[in-house]
């Protein structure tokens, strides 16, 4: 089964300028989270969609958006980038948000590796 | 936000020690996952517990979930040089806004 896959790995935008990253999750996973991460913050929680909704969401500002497909892949966007903004951006995918068995069990895509200028 | 706290930043072992890092929260969790950290690479998850005691092993790890739900740890027996990397314990809760949060992470290096 093929894994978690994100494209663009690497990206370089200048500020103001916006971008969308994408995600293919696992075959059959429903649940996509994204996550920032930098070194001073480590991994931070962006917001998770199950079935084209977003059900839970971090504390990023609202230039941080995203979406779901009806076949799950998920985007997001980030819109008038900020320096501060460069980081590698992971998302992550589980079977069911939080009802499964195997609750919590996500696994994450390679990442995207954001550099604004 | 809330994160897990993982100290230290930082450790170095010599090929073939043993090596526990723990992983604790003021708050309790109702899964413990362990994940590996390669340079340029997402993380992969190592261990998944989801009992307050359960004892599980993958290889040469084992980790176990805390009695009291709020700490977890892991153990590395034999290590080797592929073990370097930087090791990240994640708490998840079930409830209306369940997320996994994580720790800042330990950075294992080993020397040969």
């Amino acid at each position: 089964k093929a894994g978690v896959t994100q494209t663009p790995r690497y990206l370089i935008k200048t500020r103001g300028q916006q971008v969308t990253l994408s995600c293919s999750p696992i075959s059959g996973h429903r649940s996509v989270s994204w996550y920032q991460q930098t070194p001073g913050q480590g991994l931070q929680f962006l917001f998770e969609y199950f079935s084209e909704t977003q059900r839970n969401k971090g504390n990023f500002p609202g230039r941080f958006s995203g979406r779901q497909f009806s076949n799950s892949r998920s985007e997001m966007n980030v819109s008038t980038l900020e320096l501060g903004d460069s980081a590698l951006y992971l998302c992550a995918s589980s079977l069911e948000g939080s009802t499964s068995g195997r609750r919590g069990e996500q696994f994450f895509g390679p990442g995207t590796r954001l550099t604004v200028l | 936000g809330q994160q897990l706290n993982q100290s230290p930043q930082s450790m170095f072992i010599q090929e073939g020690e043993d090596v526990s890092m723990n992983c604790t929260s003021s708050s309790i969790f109702n899964t413990w996952l362990w994940y590996k950290q390669d340079p340029g690479e997402g993380p992969v998850l190592l261990i998944a517990l989801y009992k307050a005691g359960e004892l599980t092993s993958n290889g040469r790890l084992t980790a176990q979930f805390g009695i009291t739900r709020k700490d977890s740890f892991l153990n590395i027996s034999a290590s080797i040089p592929s073990d370097v990397g930087i090791y990240f314990c994640a708490g998840f809760i079930t409830g209306a806004n369940s997320k996994l949060t994580f720790g800042k992470g330990i950075t294992l290096s080993v020397r040969p």
